[in-house]
């Protein structure tokens, strides 16, 4: 257990529908990063929070928002799926802003869009 | 553009065997270069971690080696086990204005298959 809680483990949802997945970093933990990893791709960064507030953005569709609330936690929201969007989502969290001395991911949510 | 290519893009040896795999980037200013391990449907797990300085980490089995002026990286594992079936990613962490901004890099992975 890395301490990264990611829920839920696997979602299924119809196209235009909209989800929200959820990430609560390891405990002290100050940043959370969301990535996406389609199949047969690498990781791709999403967006980062820092201590509530969106610290750095990577390729995240308009489609897509996410939030990072008081108690830390984090939820990505993902609007009018599309089939292309089915992915793993990864959520990673480390203590300081800028990760230098790395940081720990969660086992991830798997999103099917049928 | 910042860039990270691995090579080889899937590998496999048998039980026992020691393989190398590389890592070449082109992100500058650079700050950190990582190597994760991700076995399949589960999250990244760090490895190793070089700043600009060191040129070589061992972390048990696992070795990374790392020349910032050619700006090659290779993760060697020896020995290798069943377990260490996954794949393993490089990742590239470039530096901003004296600070470490955390923009990483990351590279497609190279997958390694361990036959018995």
């Amino acid at each position: 257990d890395s301490g990264v809680t990611q829920t839920p483990k696997h979602l299924i949802t119809a196209t235009g529908q909209r989800v929200t997945l959820r990430c609560s970093p390891r405990s002290g933990d100050l940043s959370v990063y969301w990535y996406q990893q389609s199949l047969d791709q690498g990781l791709q960064f999403l967006i980062q929070y820092y201590n509530g507030e969106e610290r750095a953005k990577g390729n995240i569709l308009e489609r897509f928002s996410a939030q990072q609330f008081p108690d830390l936690h984090s939820e990505l929201n993902l609007s009018s799926l599309e089939l292309g969007d089915s992915a793993l989502y990864f959520c990673a969290s480390s203590y300081r802003r800028d990760p230098l001395d790395g940081y720990t991911f969660g086992s991830g949510t798997r999103l099917t869009v049928v | 553009k910042n860039q990270v290519e691995q090579s080889p893009q899937s590998l496999i040896i048998l039980e026992g065997k020691n393989c190398t795999l590389q890592c070449n980037y082109t992100v500058s200013p650079f700050s950190n270069l990582r190597w994760y391990k991700q076995d399949t449907g589960r999250g990244p797990v760090s490895l190793t971690i070089m700043t600009f300085s060191e040129n070589t980490k061992s972390n048990g089995r696992y070795t990374a080696t790392l020349d910032a002026d050619t700006k090659q990286s290779s993760l060697h594992i020896t020995a290798s086990q069943l377990s260490d079936s996954a794949s393993y990613i490089c990742v590239v962490s470039a530096l901003y204005g004296g600070t470490s901004y955390g923009k990483l890099t990351f590279g497609q992975g190279t997958i390694l298959t361990v036959h018995p």
